[in-house]
């Protein structure tokens, strides 16, 4: 089975322009998660879905900051406009809550390296 | 307060040796979710155990194994017989209150493990 499909892998972009990141989560799972990774601010929990409904987004940083997740194979995190201080790598992770017993684990896709300059 | 600390920046082991890396957590709540994943350089995320509060034995998968003390506080990470694969950074995270619809996850700043041959 494919994992989580992130794309683009990388993306290089100007100050003030808008940047669009997108994720396939596995098939089947019910929860979606986005992660920035930062050297200073370590793995930061951006926001997160179940059942495609946002749930937690106390975790996005300000209002430039915007997701969606339209249906349960596909979700966007969009950055408008975009400035340096986001660059990073963004992770979007997927999970079942369905099974019983699960240790609900969260499955990382390989995440987007964005370049801000 | 950090919620999880991670104490050592990095560690050194020589291959086929075990080691220990540390992970304290703090949470009022009786019912948690603990977890380490595993970052290789190449910068995917992956899932390696999970420890959840009410278990009674600690978690084993394959060479990984949990020390688990729960006085403590304390979810070290135990690899045995080291392999220059295992060379990665090693981030503990944890899920509370476990259980409901709150899956999100507080991760440490991680720690550095380099294997020697």
């Amino acid at each position: 089975d494919a994992g989580v499909i992130q794309s683009p892998r990388h993306e290089v972009t100007e100050m003030g322009q808008e940047v669009t990141l997108r994720c396939k989560p596995i098939s089947g799972h019910n929860s979606l998660f986005w992660y920035r990774q930062t050297m200073m601010r370590g793995l930061e929990l951006l926001i997160y879905f179940n059942n495609n409904v946002p749930i937690d987004d106390s975790g996005m940083p300000e209002d430039r900051f915007s997701a969606k997740m339209p249906n349960a194979s596909f979700s966007t995190l969009k950055i408008q406009p975009s400035e340096p201080r986001d660059s990073a790598v963004y992770f979007c992770a997927s999970m079942t809550s369905l099974g019983r017993g699960s240790s609900y684990e969260q499955y990382f896709g390989p995440g987007t390296r964005l370049t801000v300059t | 307060a950090q919620k999880i600390t991670q104490t050592q920046p990095g560690m050194f082991v020589q291959e086929k040796e075990a080691v220990t890396l540390d992970c304290t957590y703090d949470t009022s709540d009786p019912s948690y979710g603990l977890f380490w994943y595993k970052q290789p350089s190449s910068g995917e995320m992956i899932f390696l155990i999970y420890q959840g509060s009410y278990d009674q034995q600690n978690a084993t998968e394959g060479r990984y194994s949990l020390n688990f003390q729960k006085a403590r506080k304390s979810a070290n990470l135990v690899i045995s017989a080291s392999q220059l694969g295992d060379s990665a950074m090693y981030f503990c995270a944890m899920r509370e209150p476990y259980g409901g619809s709150n899956y999100k996850l507080t991760f440490g700043k991680g720690t550095l493990l380099t294997v020697n041959p």
